[in-house]
């Protein structure tokens, strides 16, 4: 069984502060990793992509893989009220297209 | 990226009857899948539709249930049948991009079923 494991939270974090967000993947096949943004009652949204070992950076998000430790991270620099959602981690592994994604972090940023 | 509208964006059945959810995506597109959100849970892949052959269903779901259809490269149709309260959920289609593989999500359908 491949699996996406992530840290339901919630992950509580005062605005302005750094996000930290962990995931690990079963299957070490996987080439491709994405990070979603979900708010409540919202589908899911696309924020990083990351296809190779290191960091990537895109605004206040980078992304950071090791795929040697079969893990990957996201870090939202300068939090904002804005940034509380569900973030889920999405894995493809060796069928093209097909996803498997994490259960998903909850972050909630305070004022 | 790719826009994708779904609809309907919610539902309230009766159990026993079907519903169809549809998905248009506003340019064409190879991969369509279709994916499953019950409360406070993740997204669980229900199948990939593939265009101009019969859907590729996971593990769990078979076809008598939720049969899909994908008449050409750029729409895609879930029916969720014969349903019972356990079906209520967030209904999703996705779509890739194109060759950087990204997947991109309609809004959903939210379905309840009493």
């Amino acid at each position: 069984q491949k699996e996406v494991e992530q840290n339901s939270g919630p992950l509580s974090v005062p605005e302005g502060a750094i996000a930290s967000l962990n995931c690990t993947y079963s299957d070490r096949v996987s080439q491709s990793f994405f990070w979603y943004r979900q708010y409540s009652g919202k589908s899911p949204e696309l924020i990083m992509s990351i296809y190779s070992n290191g960091d990537k950076e895109d605004g206040r998000f980078t992304a950071q893989l090791n795929k040697a430790s079969q893990y990957v991270s996201l870090l939202i620099r300068d939090s904002q009220p804005s940034d509380s959602a569900t973030y889920l981690c999405a894995v493809r592994g060796d069928s093209w297209g097909k996803l498997q994604f994490g259960a998903g972090t909850q972050v909630v940023v305070t004022p | 990226s790719a826009v994708i509208s779904q609809k309907p964006s919610r539902d309230i059945c009766q159990r026993g009857t079907s519903l169809t959810i549809q998905c248009q995506v506003d340019s064409q597109v190879t991969m369509m899948f279709w994916y499953r959100q019950q409360p406070g849970q993740s997204l669980t892949l229900i199948a990939t539709a593939n265009q101009g052959s019969e859907a590729t269903y996971e593990s769990g779901f078979v076809i008598d249930k939720f049969p899909i259809s994908r008449p050409n490269l750029t729409f895609s149709t879930l029916t969720v049948s014969n349903m019972s309260p356990e079906d209520s959920s967030i209904y999703l289609c996705s779509a890739d991009s194109g060759s950087n593989e990204k997947l991109f999500f309609g809004s959903g359908t939210q379905l309840s079923v009493l």
